[in-house]
């Protein structure tokens, strides 16, 4: 069962757009981190959000944690096609030591 | 530093036939992960080990998933006998954190395992 739902699913932009990516539960994390997976290789890790309503910045990514800790949504200002890849948030829940991924977004950003 | 490494990087088998993957983690790292993404989807984790102790496998398929880390270093995933819906990548994490402080994983490359 996958616990987080992200959305859109599928997102294709031109280079210089800006867009945002939704992670949604109703389950309460942790703590939620977000991950970029390229074809073929396994996931890295972007940030780690820690408290509710938390916002950090990373160049032109901009991730925001929900105040209930239920939510969170990955902004990319000016999009490059170097941010093209698949976007996962996950975490552990707050009641469990179980890990979930999220349903994944898949960014393609058009030169 | 070296990544966590994988092998074989891809496997294809018949279905009721059985495979073996590997992986090597960061040195150091106290905890390990396996987890199967399934074409599309996020990674579902399947087991995690801390050393070489099981600390939850609530979501392995165990009547044909085994998985074992000996000495708290390397470890094997096993499917015996596959079927056509394990189809999928298989990856490898491990972190440094032991658990209930969920760092960093750091990922393998993956095998892709397809099952015909």
């Amino acid at each position: 069962t996958q616990l987080l739902e992200q959305s859109p699913q599928f997102l294709s932009i031109q280079e210089g757009e800006n867009l945002t990516v939704y992670c949604n539960s109703s389950s309460v994390f942790s703590s939620l981190q977000w991950y970029r997976q390229e074809p073929g290789e396994g996931p890295v890790l972007l940030v780690t959000v820690v408290t509710g309503g938390e916002v950090k910045k990373l160049k032109r990514l901009t991730f925001q944690f929900g105040d209930a800790r239920k939510d969170s949504s990955l902004h990319i200002t000016a999009a490059q096609p170097g941010d093209t890849g698949l976007y996962l948030c996950a975490g552990p829940l707050i009641t469990g030591n179980q890990f979930y991924f999220g349903t994944g977004t898949s960014l393609t950003v058009i030169p | 530093e070296a990544g966590v490494a994988q092998s074989p990087r891809y496997k294809i088998i018949e279905k009721r036939q059985s495979v073996a993957f590997w992986c090597n983690p960061i040195s150091g790292h106290a905890t390990l992960y396996w987890y199967q993404q399934i074409l599309g989807q996020g990674p579902k984790l399947l087991i995690q080990f801390q050393n070489n102790g099981v600390v939850d496998d609530s979501q392995l398929p165990k009547d044909r998933f085994s998985a074992e880390r000996l000495k708290g270093v390397d470890s094997t995933l096993k499917i015996q006998p596959a079927k056509l819906e394990d189809s999928a990548v298989y990856l490898c994490a491990s972190s440094l954190e032991v658990t209930g402080a969920w760092g960093e994983q750091y990922f393998g490359p993956g095998t892709r395992l397809t099952v015909t």
